[in-house]
């Protein structure tokens, strides 16, 4: 399972604040990607990254935004925009993109009040 | 874009028993079909995959089947162990298209012992 972190495990925010969750590996994974997770919905991607310098937007992008400057780290900053933030968030990476196995971080919980 | 629907959303099995999940895609040229695990409280974990030009693939206690025609393709578990407990993901991709996983919503497998 390692390889891939996610910090913090647990993050609280205010109503109206930006806040960044990091996502890093050590795998020397071209690809990366966030997730976000919510009860009863799957896994619903936000964005991804195929290379450095380069992203993506995945099916629920609004009120997110990500930077991929270096290969090792894709943080995503969730904004005052994303209309309900409060949810799962999970980071994953993978040698490429289409069939290679795409390898999980452990999860931020971000709570927004 | 590719829809995936999994069914049931909740199984219940004793242990043992056989547990299979069904999902369904709507692109007729995905060609890339994922199964992903999650115990509670864990990352979601790659257990089975197959690809369009096979039918059944199986590992260990785990198979899965593919019906291109009908669109769709099954997980199944033989002999239920309490450790099979986890949300299911299955996913779609297709190779030649935008090369993005879909997944399903996840099915809840419940082992009672």
């Amino acid at each position: 399972d390692g390889g891939i972190t996610q910090s913090p495990k647990y993050l609280f925010r205010k109503e109206g604040q930006n806040v960044t969750l990091s996502c890093e590996q050590n795998l020397n994974h071209d690809a990366m990607y966030w997730y976000r997770q919510d009860p009863g919905q799957g896994l619903r991607l936000i964005y991804y990254s195929q290379i450095v310098n380069d992203f993506q937007k995945g099916d629920i992008a609004e009120g997110y935004s990500v930077s991929r400057e270096k290969k090792e780290s894709f943080p995503l900053t969730v904004t005052s925009a994303q209309k309900n933030p409060t949810a799962f968030y999970l980071c994953a990476s993978s040698l490429g993109t289409g069939t290679y196995e795409q390898y999980f971080g452990p999860g931020t919980r971000l709570t927004v009040t | 874009g590719e829809n995936v629907e999994q069914h049931p959303s909740t199984l219940s099995v004793q242990e043992g028993d056989s547990a299979v999940i069904k999902c369904t895609y709507s692109d007729s040229a995905s060609n890339y079909f994922p199964w992903y695990k999650q115990e509670l409280g864990k990352r979601p974990q790659l257990i089975i995959d197959i690809r369009s030009n096979v039918g059944e693939k199986k590992d260990q206690r785990i198979a899965v089947t593919l019906n291109k025609t009908a669109k769709h393709f099954s997980l199944h578990i033989t002999e239920t162990q309490p450790e099979d407990s986890a949300v299911y993901f299955c996913a779609a991709l297709n190779l030649y298209g935008n090369n993005r996983l879909a997944f399903g919503k996840g099915n809840q497998v419940v082992v009672i012992p």
